[in-house]
């Protein structure tokens, strides 16, 4: 089992309030990544990063920031929650290898958000 | 447009039968193409990983064809089991970028029924 982690899992939150999802890897990866998804349909990438410093917007507009002070650590800030918000938030991790075809994302458990 | 297109949306099966999960794509350049198993409420676990110089691959009861040339791919589960109930996910990863860009399916609801 993969060793990266999300917290919290559950989080039912009232609109315009300031939340920030947890991620954390033990691999050493590089490469980490936030999807968004909603039930039945497929992920959407949101945010990801190379390394230390490094963050990029994904595929799918965010109201979202990231940060990566740490390799270990990849929080996931909204600014003021609003019910459009409301969704399953994965976090993924996977290594930066030389023409890496091969790598595997491995991903946290994910983080359950409901906006009221 | 680079698309994953996964089929049946949902299967429901009895304990102990095989099945076959399809996955069609459009994404080019292709890279290769995985499958990745998702219980409910957790992330999304690989099952298998293929490049374009495979057409098959194994994990337990889990197989995996790739067709580059038709741009398919399918995902046999042989002899299911309860715990096979899960979402599988169909992704296939590019190379037009330098971030190896992935593509999702909506994935297959497999529900086993004892």
């Amino acid at each position: 089992e993969a060793d990266i982690y999300q917290t919290p899992r559950y989080l039912v939150i009232g609109t315009g309030k300031k939340i920030t999802l947890e991620c954390s890897q033990t691999m050493g990866h590089d490469k980490m990544y936030w999807y968004q998804q909603d039930p039945g349909m497929e992920l959407h990438l949101i945010h990801y990063s190379y390394g230390v410093n490094s963050t990029e917007k994904g595929d799918l507009s965010s109201e979202s920031t990231v940060s990566r002070i740490r390799t270990e650590h990849f929080p996931l800030t909204l600014e003021s929650a609003r019910p459009s918000h409301t969704s399953q938030y994965l976090c993924a991790s996977t290594t930066l290898r030389e023409g890496g075809d091969q790598e595997t994302q491995y991903f946290g458990p994910g983080t359950r958000l409901l906006v009221l | 447009k680079n698309q994953v297109e996964q089929s049946p949306q949902s299967l429901i099966i009895l304990e102990g039968k095989n099945c076959t999960l399809q996955c069609n794509y459009t994404v080019s350049p292709f890279s290769n193409l995985r499958w990745y198993k998702q219980d409910t409420g957790r992330g999304p676990v690989s099952l298998t990983i293929m490049t374009f110089s495979e057409n098959t691959k194994s994990n337990g009861r889990y197989t995996a064809t790739l067709d580059a040339d038709t741009k398919q791919s399918s995902l046999h589960i042989t002899a299911s089991q309860l715990s096979d109930s899960a979402s599988y996910i169909c992704v296939v990863s590019d190379r037009g970028s330098t971030l190896g860009r992935l593509y999702f399916g909506r994935g297959t609801q497999l529900t086993v029924w004892p």
